[in-house]
């Protein structure tokens, strides 16, 4: 069974632009989750979905958002980029994002913000 | 106010000893805790998890102990192998496993 993709790996972008991230869940996966991680910093949550609904949401402004389509693939997109956005943003899915589920990550999307 | 603490940003072993890794937490509503390892360049693999019923899970050479009254749990990696250098993150959550709390991380290197 084919692992959580994103893409693009990496990438660069210069303060006040836009950025959109995506994400494959393993199949069957309609939980999708994104983290943020940056240096020193443990990773932090960003928001969950699940059947094409924002179902949780972590303390970041509103200059980030996602969507997820009917076939529980997630995007990602970071408005008004600045500095500080920097990070790898990393995310996981699971079957439904309940009870005791383990959430598999992928291998995450690299930004730098100049 | 970071509410998984990591303490130890590192860690170093020898080849075969015991690695133990700490974690505490500040939210007493936090049910549920993971485990994670994770290598330069890839996404965090889950390791092992624990619930708050119990105060201890084994898998093979790894052993989560958890103490509620001291919102502590550590990771015990018996015996420790160079594969192992890894960062690894405790991530804890409430409802049982949504919205996961993670740590800053721990630096284990295991040398030879």
């Amino acid at each position: 069974k084919a692992g959580v993709t994103q893409t693009p790996r990496y990438l660069i972008k210069t303060r006040g632009q836009q950025v959109t991230l995506s994400c494959s869940p393993i199949s069957g996966h309609r939980s999708v989750s994104w983290y943020q991680q940056t240096p020193g910093q443990g990773l932090q949550f960003l928001f969950e979905y699940f059947s094409e609904t924002q179902r949780n949401k972590g303390n970041f402004p509103g200059r980030f958002s996602g969507r997820q389509f009917s076939n529980s693939r997630s995007e990602m997109n970071v408005s008004t980029l600045e500095l500080g956005d920097s990070a790898l943003y990393l995310c996981a899915s699971s079957l439904m994002g309940g009870t005791g589920e383990t959430q598999y990550f992928g291998p995450g999307t690299r930004l730098l913000v100049l | 106010d970071q509410q998984v603490k990591q303490n130890s940003p590192s860690l170093s072993v020898q080849e075969g000893r015991i690695s133990i890794l700490n974690c505490d937490y500040t939210n007493s509503m936090f049910d549920y805790f993971l485990w994670y390892k994770k290598y330069p360049a890839e996404g965090p693999t889950f390791l092992i998890s624990i619930s708050s019923i119990k105060d201890k899970n084994e898998d093979g050479r790894f052993t989560v102990f958890l103490n509620k009254s001291a919102k502590h749990l550590s990771l015990h990696i018996v015996p420790s192998q160079p594969g192992d250098s890894a960062v690894y993150f405790c991530a804890a959550s409430e409802n049982y496993g949504q919205n996961f709390v993670f740590g800053p991380g721990t630096r284990l290197s295991v040398l030879p």
